[in-house]
């Protein structure tokens, strides 16, 4: 029973094109998160959500659009894919988030190539 | 000045060593740290909280010194499964929701 489940696990596009990726959690947690992690291996948040409500928001292009249709799904979408895109895309969640003392649990990733 | 620094790496040790990793946070707000181990091309997993009091889990160990903002973590008796990017992992908390991750400190335990 995966936890955190992200597909696709392999992204690889054209710069220019649209993809999206898709988060589930099973753990009936309330926050999600998307992190990307670079090839220098720097993980840094993207998103925070709360019951399906954006909390953070951390300077991302507005290119980048995440979409929570339930505290259970956490989805990705990205529009006119650049090269500096390419990196690991990490879906996580956590009980609450708002204490910030809860466990964050990641999701296998996906690698997304752009070419 | 990055929100949250550790040493890259890497640190090569035999089996059986004893390694400290070290970390330190910018934000004197911060709340919540932990410890996170990432193994090659996989997602990182919590190896451990951090308390104000220090914290121990069998050969892992945890220290916080907030007025120095700093973190450390010790691993004793190194065994080869230890072999690993531990990553430092700090949380404004209060409703920040924001969590911050150092970029890694790589062990290679050796036999």
């Amino acid at each position: 029973d995966t936890a955190v489940s992200q597909t696709p696990k392999y992204l690889v596009t054209q710069m220019g094109n649209d993809k999206s990726i898709k988060c589930e959690q099973n753990l009936g947690h309330d926050t999600m998160y998307w992190y990307k992690q670079d090839s220098k291996k720097f993980l840094k948040i993207m998103f925070s959500y709360n019951n399906k409500e954006l909390i953070i928001n951390e300077t991302v292009p507005n290119r980048f659009s995440p979409k929570s249709p339930d505290k259970a799904h956490l989805n990705l979408h990205i529009n006119s894919l650049e090269l500096g895109d390419s990196a690991v895309y990490f879906c996580a969640s956590s009980q609450d988030g708002r204490g910030g003392e809860e466990t964050q649990y990641f999701g296998p990733g996906t690698r997304l190539l752009v070419l | 000045r990055k929100e949250v620094e550790q040493d890259p790496g890497p640190f090569n040790v035999p089996e059986g060593a004893t390694v400290a990793f070290n970390c330190t946070y910018s934000n004197s707000a911060s709340q919540s740290f932990f410890w996170y181990r990432q193994d090659c091309r996989k997602e990182p997993k919590l190896l451990m909280s951090v308390y104000s009091s220090g914290n121990e889990d069998g050969r892992f160990t945890a220290q916080l010194n907030r007025a120095s903002q700093y973190i450390s973590l010790l691993i004793r008796d190194s065994k080869l499964s230890d072999s690993a990017t531990y990553l430092c992992v700090v949380n404004l908390g209060t409703g920040g929701f924001k969590t911050i991750f150092g970029a890694g400190t790589r062990l290679f335990v050796k036999a």
